[in-house]
């Protein structure tokens, strides 16, 4: 059974600092890793989606790596801004498994 | 920009009472699932969906729970009799395919209490 992890629990960053979140599964025969925002009380907002075969994916200040055979992703967001406080959450697969996330907050 | 839609955006029912949430999903999707959030809990995959048929579901959605696509454009979750624990946000979503380009586009949630 597929279990995610993600670490840290909750972030707080100034403004305009890069950062890395974390993710972590156990099992790594996945298909592709969709990573998506939460605002408080709103549904899923999907950022990027990266497959088994590509080890990094980028969308603007956003890039994603993946590295199957260890069973870790990471989300890179460059030059951080107030709006992309949020909860962060990866999830592998078609049948998507989420972990509780990064909680981000970037400090004006 | 298409978007998936949720129907109602709350909705309160009473104990061992029938619910319906309803999703329209992005057009060209063929791919439809359900999955639910308990507050403050992580989000939880329900059922997904393919060809008119469940294609996989979780050991949550037991007999109280169905779905349907019942036209061309909707695509329901009902719970027959609802529990205090089915309270939480249900999101659907949809994809364009299963695997590879399965990008997952969720609509805004439906926040289900009963009481």
């Amino acid at each position: 059974k597929q279990e995610v992890t993600q670490i840290p629990a909750a972030l707080s960053v100034p403004e305009g600092e890069n950062l890395v979140l974390n993710c972590s599964f156990t099992d790594s025969a996945i298909y592709n890793l969709q990573w998506f925002r939460q605002d408080p009380g709103k549904g899923l907002t999907s950022l990027l989606l990266i497959q088994s075969s590509q080890r990094e994916q980028t969308s603007g200040r956003l890039n994603a790596s993946l590295d199957k055979s260890s069973g870790r992703s990471t989300l890179y967001i460059a030059a951080s801004q107030p709006g992309d406080s949020a909860t962060y959450l990866c999830a592998p697969n078609e049948k998507l498994t989420f972990g509780t996330g990064t909680r981000l907050t970037i400090i004006p | 920009e298409p978007e998936v839609t949720q129907t109602p955006s709350h909705q309160v029912t009473q104990m061992g009472q029938e619910v319906i949430l309803r999703c329209v999903p992005i057009s060209n999707h063929l791919y439809f699932y359900w999955y639910r959030q308990i507050l403050g809990q992580k989000v939880e995959f329900l059922v997904s969906f393919y060809n008119n048929e469940i294609s996989e579901k979780s050991e949550i959605f037991d007999d109280q729970f169905s779905v349907e696509r019942p036209d061309g454009s909707n695509f329901t979750l009902k719970i027959r009799s609802t529990k205090l624990e089915d309270s939480a946000m249900y999101f659907c979503a949809s994809s364009l395919r299963v695997i590879s380009m399965n990008e997952q586009y969720f609509g805004p949630g439906t926040r289900l209490t009963v009481t």
